[in-house]
């Protein structure tokens, strides 16, 4: 049973433009949520994480939504950069198990210059 | 520099071997996790410390095994009774609400 699913495989968009990254949970449980940045054969670097408490978190760039009546989070990326190019997986959690993280499939995003 | 250090990058194994990963964190971070990924999958835990001398299975423990004799260090044993060894495997630890990840090692069993 796929908790939290990532439902796009890949995102393509153009330099300048938003990028947006959706993420569905089922656990009504989890009360964190966090975006990693991955690229190949490397390990995943923290993005941006929100709290249950909050719908909306902010850093530079980076925004992360969080929709719980629908189960739903997704990322903004504005305006997207050649750079971001890379696998994006969204996880959660519960309680203060921070590390017992349950990921998503991960999106493919690649920004075209 | 402060960091989770894994190796090697990189291990070729035969069928039937027992091999071990290393992670070495110097954050001083009580707890420590080992996941793995697979091709178009997430990463799945397969077991974590929160504490020394302390572990716990995550979803996919079977046909492994780990210790924790130090905070700084948490070896997975990948073990001959894993079916499908050949993965991606991540180690992490936990500082508050954040996980920070080691750079991986790539295990292809032959």
């Amino acid at each position: 049973d796929q908790q939290v699913k990532q439902n796009s495989p890949s995102l393509s968009v153009q330099e300048g433009r938003i990028s947006i990254l959706n993420c569905d949970y089922t656990n009504s449980m989890f009360d964190y949520f966090l975006w990693y940045k991955k690229y190949p054969a490397e390990g995943p670097t923290f993005l941006i994480s929100i709290s249950s408490i909050k719908d909306k978190n902010e850093d530079g760039r980076f925004t992360v939504f969080l929709n719980k009546s629908a189960k739903h989070l997704s990322l903004h990326i504005v305006p997207s950069q050649p750079g971001d190019s890379a696998v994006y997986f969204c996880a959660a959690s519960w309680g203060t198990s921070y590390g017992k993280l349950t990921f998503g499939q991960g999106t493919i995003l690649t920004v075209h210059p | 520099d402060g960091g989770i250090t894994q190796s090697p990058k990189y291990l070729f194994r035969k069928e039937g071997q027992n091999v071990t990963l290393s992670c070495e964190q110097n954050l001083n971070h009580d707890a420590m996790y080992w996941y793995r990924q697979d091709p178009g999958q997430g990463l799945r835990l397969i077991y974590y410390s929160q504490i020394v001398n302390d572990f716990q299975k995550g979803d996919i423990a079977e046909g492994y095994s780990v210790s924790r004799e130090k905070k700084e260090s948490f070896p997975l044993t990948v073990t001959s009774a894993q079916k499908n060894p050949t993965a991606f495997y991540l180690c992490a630890s936990t500082e508050n609400t954040e996980a920070f990840f080691g750079q991986g090692t790539r295990l292809t069993v032959v």
